[in-house]
């Protein structure tokens, strides 16, 4: 069955250092979804994009954060200047459809800022 | 803003009992309700997805129910078995302003053998 991949599985980081996360979504999907859970916190909603650009953000999902889509596989995030409070949990997750079908998640990329 | 709650926070069980727990979710701007199932080391996994009033889903031992009037989805597991073991999170997806995954803290089910 087809997978939502990320890398790196584990990722530290200096504070006031930039981070890019990556995943591979599911091939034939279209919408992408970023997510973080803090360390016994719920997981909180980031951004999701259709089309190329950001359907969705939320207020979390500030100027520090940007999402690209560089070629026809792999879906980024990048944290610039991280600070400690970014330190989570960093699941990606796609869908063929938005809202009425499941999305399907990655293993997630611990994110630990020093 | 929304908000959803879940019920009970962690649940002890024995094998073969059966149980339940909670979704609370607001029923304003509701699209649908989704029920992932949270191994430890894994990632989430889609059990259900449910948009309309009523709507009952059944998959194997784990079945959900869903009332969008009063907003509140029950999930079952029914003979509850070791591998059950995990948390149980919901989510809501809304509609209008409020496209996005709202998710609650999760159930953590542990079934004692």
């Amino acid at each position: 069955e087809p997978e939502v991949t990320q890398t790196p599985s584990h990722q530290v980081t200096q504070m006031g250092q930039e981070v890019i996360l990556r995943c591979v979504p599911i091939s034939n999907h279209l919408y992408f979804y970023w997510y973080r859970q803090i360390l016994g916190q719920k997981v909180e909603f980031l951004v999701s994009f259709y089309n190329n650009e950001i359907s969705e953000k939320s207020e979390i999902f500030d100027d520090q954060f940007s999402v690209e889509r560089p070629d026809g596989s792999n879906f980024t995030l990048k944290i610039r200047s991280t600070k400690l409070e970014d330190s989570a949990m960093y699941f990606c997750a796609s869908s063929d459809r938005q809202g009425g079908q499941p999305q399907h998640f990655g293993d997630g990329t611990r994110l630990s800022i020093l | 803003i929304l908000n959803v709650e879940q019920s009970p926070q962690s649940l002890h069980v024995q094998e073969g009992d059966s149980t339940n727990f909670t979704c609370s979710f607001p029923s304003s701007n509701f699209y649908a309700l989704h029920w992932y199932r949270w191994e430890t080391a894994k990632s989430p996994e889609a059990l259900f997805v449910m948009t309309l009033n009523g709507d009952e889903k059944k998959k194997g031992r784990i079945s959900a129910t869903l009332n969008t009037k009063e907003g509140y989805s029950y999930l079952y597991i029914k003979g509850s078995q070791p591998e059950d073991s995990a948390t149980y999170l919901c989510a809501s997806y809304g509609s209008g302003n409020n496209r996005k995954l709202i998710w609650g803290l999760g159930t953590s089910l542990a079934v004692n053998p």
